[in-house]
């Protein structure tokens, strides 16, 4: 099945700590985004790429991180700079050309105690 | 500053009738507009979109409208169902990216 799996499904760590959230997807699409949602709000945009070796910050990069070593995977690190780990994270990916639907994974929930 | 709003949180809607979801968007450049449902856990999931050239399209049970003078964007859930209940969120492109609008929560009453 095509599509874009996001691991693992819930995730719990210590303050202090930074964490790696992973993206992969199988649709040959060449954007990938990583966006945050917390409870009863709109995603934010934290990081972008269009390409292999490129990516670009969104709105909220800060104490977040981003790699893009390979077409098929855009992996997020929560670093211990940001403030406020605890949310919702989501993967997308859409195609470079064409209409700007973006496909979903099924997201990460990561808790910070 | 330009963002893509919502103008009611929640909408309470009984199943059957029709339901009516509204977007405000301040960004006149934005030509291209994008209804996602998002259940709860999961991702959001695309709808319909539209493009600025266009003031209607219509899917399956679902119908965008686009306001370009008043800058207003509707989603229109025809016999809306159980299975509608979800978060509606309107998006805008800007730049090569997809802003999100905060959301309206869909409830349906039985």
């Amino acid at each position: 099945d095509g599509g874009i799996t996001q691991s693992p499904k819930y995730l719990f760590r210590k303050e202090g700590q930074n964490v790696t959230l992973s993206c992969e997807q199988n649709l040959n699409h060449d954007a990938m985004y990583w966006y945050r949602q917390d409870p009863g709000q709109g995603l934010r945009l934290i990081y972008y790429s269009q390409i292999v070796n490129d990516f670009q910050k969104g709105d909220i990069a800060e104490g977040y991180s981003v790699s893009r070593e390979k077409k098929e995977s855009f992996p997020l690190t929560v670093t211990s700079a940001q403030k406020n780990p605890t949310a919702f994270y989501l993967c997308a990916s859409r195609p470079s050309s064409g209409p700007y639907e973006q496909y979903f994974g099924p997201g990460t929930r990561l808790t910070v105690t | 500053g330009e963002s893509v709003g919502l103008h009611l949180p929640t909408l309470s809607v009984q199943e059957g009738d029709n339901s009516i979801i509204n977007c405000a968007y301040s960004n006149s450049a934005s030509d291209y507009f994008i209804w996602y449902k998002q259940e709860s856990g999961k991702g959001p999931q695309f709808i319909i979109d539209i493009r600025s050239n266009m003031d209607k399209r219509q899917g399956q049970r679902v119908t965008v409208l686009l306001n370009k003078t008043v800058k207003h964007l509707s989603l229109q859930i025809a016999a809306t169902q159980p299975g509608d209940s979800a978060v509606y969120f309107c998006a805008e492109t800007r730049d090569d990216k997809i802003i999100f609008g905060k959301g309206t929560r869909l409830h349906i009453l039985p």
